[in-house]
């Protein structure tokens, strides 16, 4: 079946460790994102690709990384330089468009606590 | 740039009662509209979209939305809840050249009692 697998599901880090989520899909979409999700917040963008080998900022980009060198493969670190990393992350996919007529299909996220 | 709100935090309903979940936006065109809806630990579902033409979308699961232009909202009905429905529920909005990128408002937990 297609769709969006993220790893871990749970995860633990001390103070001061880079850590990275893994998103990997076989939907063929070009496009990726990643948001990260708090209580009462909903769903902040931090960073998309709409295609390999390029990316951009969203909304929360700071202390965090991403590289997409392959296609189905959108990777995050979570980097000692983000203040608040405890967080539900979801990884996202579209078809590319010029215009907005996709809709986003989700993982099912990847919950990190620093300890 | 755009904006979603969604005023509700919680809502409770009977299982069998009807449902509404408000959403409003913010954008200066037509925007796109999104329904998601989430459950405990899990990523979104897709419940409906709208892009352009008829204001009434159906969605899965019985559910169906309609957008007002007048009133800037796109909210969320379905006639009969049932207990299955009890999630959260985001609304989100995507605009012209933006590409996939949405706007998800803060949610709407939804209970349902028995």
């Amino acid at each position: 079946d297609g769709g969006i697998t993220q790893s871990p599901k749970y995860l633990f880090r001390k103070e001061g460790q880079n850590v990275t989520l893994s998103c990997e899909q076989n939907l063929n979409h070009d496009a990726m994102y990643w948001y990260r999700q708090d209580p009462g917040q909903g769903l902040r963008l931090i960073y998309y690709s709409q295609i390999v080998n390029d990316f951009q900022k969203g909304d929360i980009a700071e202390g965090y990384s991403v590289s997409r060198e392959k296609k189905e493969s959108f990777p995050l670190t979570v980097t000692s330089a983000q203040k608040n990393p405890t967080a539900f992350y979801l990884c996202a996919s579209s078809i590319r468009g010029g215009t907005n007529t996709g809709e986003l299909f989700f993982g099912e996220g990847s919950r990190l606590t620093v300890l | 740039a755009q904006s979603v709100t969604q005023p509700d935090i919680h809502i409770t309903v009977s299982e069998g009662a009807s449902l509404e979940l408000r959403c409003n936006y913010s954008y200066g065109a037509t925007p796109y509209l999104f329904w998601y809806v989430q459950s405990p630990g899990q990523g979104l579902q897709l419940l409906l979209k709208y892009f352009s033409g008829d204001t009434l979308v159906q969605g899965i699961k019985g559910f169906e939305a309609e957008f007002k232009r007048s009133q800037s909202s796109f909210n969320l009905r379905k006639p009969s809840v049932h207990w299955s429905d009890a999630a959260e529920y985001f609304c989100a909005v995507g605009v012209t050249g933006g590409g996939n990128k949405l706007t998800f408002g803060t949610g709407t937990q939804l209970k349902v009692e028995l």
